[in-house]
This record gives C-alpha cells, structure tokens and sequence, in this order.
C-alpha cells in the first residue's frame, strides 16, 4: 500500500502569514496515463471534509485563491498564502493513483 | 446542487450487520465512481471501498474485504454498502463521496451516518 506521510502533525499560524503542509508518498503518483493523482481536503472543526485540490494543483470550485497545490512524483505541498480563521482545522492529502487509496494522517491548523 | 444524504447507521452488536445508503441528487450518479469513506471517532480518513459508475467494479480496504459489499443503483442514485460480521473497530462515521481517484466535477461529500459497533 502506498504510504501517504504529512509533516507537520501540527502547524500553528498567526492570522495573515503563511503556511505550508508537506505530504510524501512511499511511491510515485504518476498514473500510466500521465496524471497525477493527489488530493487535499480540509475538515473543519464538526464538519464533513471539503476537497480543497485535485490532480496535484486544481482547486475546487468555491476555493479561495489562498490556496494552492504543487509538487510531482512523491512530494507534494499545500500552501495557504494568508491564513484567515476560517482555515483553522485539520488538512489530509489523498492519492488516487493506487488502490487501495491512501490519506495522510493529517495536519491540524491552529490559529497561534 | 449536489446532495449526497447518508442513513442506515445505529448502534449494532458485534457479529450484526448494517446496509447504509446514501441517496443524491444534483449530479448525473450513473457518471463518476462513488466512494465510502469512514473516520472512527477522534481519528484520521480512512478509504472503506469504492465502485465504479457503471457498478461493476468494487474495490475494498483489506480490513473490510469479504465482509462488506458495495452497490449502487443507478435508477435510484443511490449507493449502498451492506456490512456484515461488524467489529468493535468497524466503529466509525461513513461518509459516501463522489469520484475515486479525484478528478474534476468529484470529491463532494455527504455528512455521514454513524455507526457504532458495541454489545
């Protein structure tokens, strides 16, 4: 099984700076036809998740433009370039590449 | 606009069985893969099973396989996961999502229904 390692566990932030969650995969993404398939949800406190990202860099339809995808291979980065307190709750990357499908253990945002 | 609404979940002895269902709308169901995700409570995502549009092809977490089955009917847009022989660590909120892999137009989720495994 792919193994999906998020680091930090924990990030606290201070309103308005950035942040930044790596994700690593135990192999490589790349699917045989190219695409890459990582994802990045956020769950709020209470709420259901809500996919943020897919195939990497895409944003959801509705996501702040605070947030972005990159990376390639097995490395993979989420960055929120101002956080805001409604960002405050856990982040987990999927992969969708290999099954069984993989999430990271997550990343909880706090407001510091 | 895409609902995907969970039922079926309750409190279940261990060795009982559950059917959860999870009824949308707002989407062409027939189209895209759907999924089971479960999170036990204070815990991470865990992937249970996912089934392709047309249902013919399952795919299943090692610690559900042989256990649990996942349907869906597509005149009804509605997708089910049938569990058997349930255990203690079958404890969990399972939430449906649209897609599998993540493509475009995917990854909403429904609110879940929670299922709790205890004599």
């Amino acid at each position: 099984d792919v193994v999906m390692t998020q680091s930090p566990l924990s990030l606290p932030v201070t309103l308005g700076q950035p942040a930044s969650i790596s994700c690593r995969s135990s192999q490589s993404l790349v699917f045989s036809n190219g695409n890459t398939f990582l994802n990045w949800f956020q769950q709020r406190p209470g709420q259901s998740p809500r996919r943020l990202i897919y195939k990497v860099s895409n944003r959801d339809s509705g996501v702040p433009d605070r947030f972005s995808g990159s990376g390639s291979g097995t490395d993979f980065t989420l960055k929120i370039s101002r956080v805001e307190a409604e960002d405050v709750g856990v982040y987990y990357c999927m992969q969708g590449t290999h099954w069984p499908l993989t999430f990271g253990g997550g990343t909880k945002l706090e407001i510091k | 606009e895409v609902q995907l609404l969970e039922s079926g979940g309750g409190l279940v002895q261990p060795g009982g069985s559950l059917r959860l269902s999870c009824a949308t709308s707002g989407f062409m169901f027939s189209g895209p893969a759907m999924t089971w995700v479960r999170q036990a409570p204070g815990k991470g995502l865990e992937w249970v099973s996912s089934i392709s549009g047309d249902g013919v092809t399952t795919y299943y977490a090692d610690s559900v396989k042989g256990r649990f089955t996942t349907s869906r009917d597509n005149s009804k847009n509605t997708l089910y996961l049938q569990m058997n022989s349930l255990r203690a660590e079958d404890t969990a909120l399972y939430h449906c999502v649209i897609g599998s892999s993540g493509a475009a137009g995917e990854g909403h989720w429904g609110q879940g229904t929670l299922v709790t495994v205890s004599s």
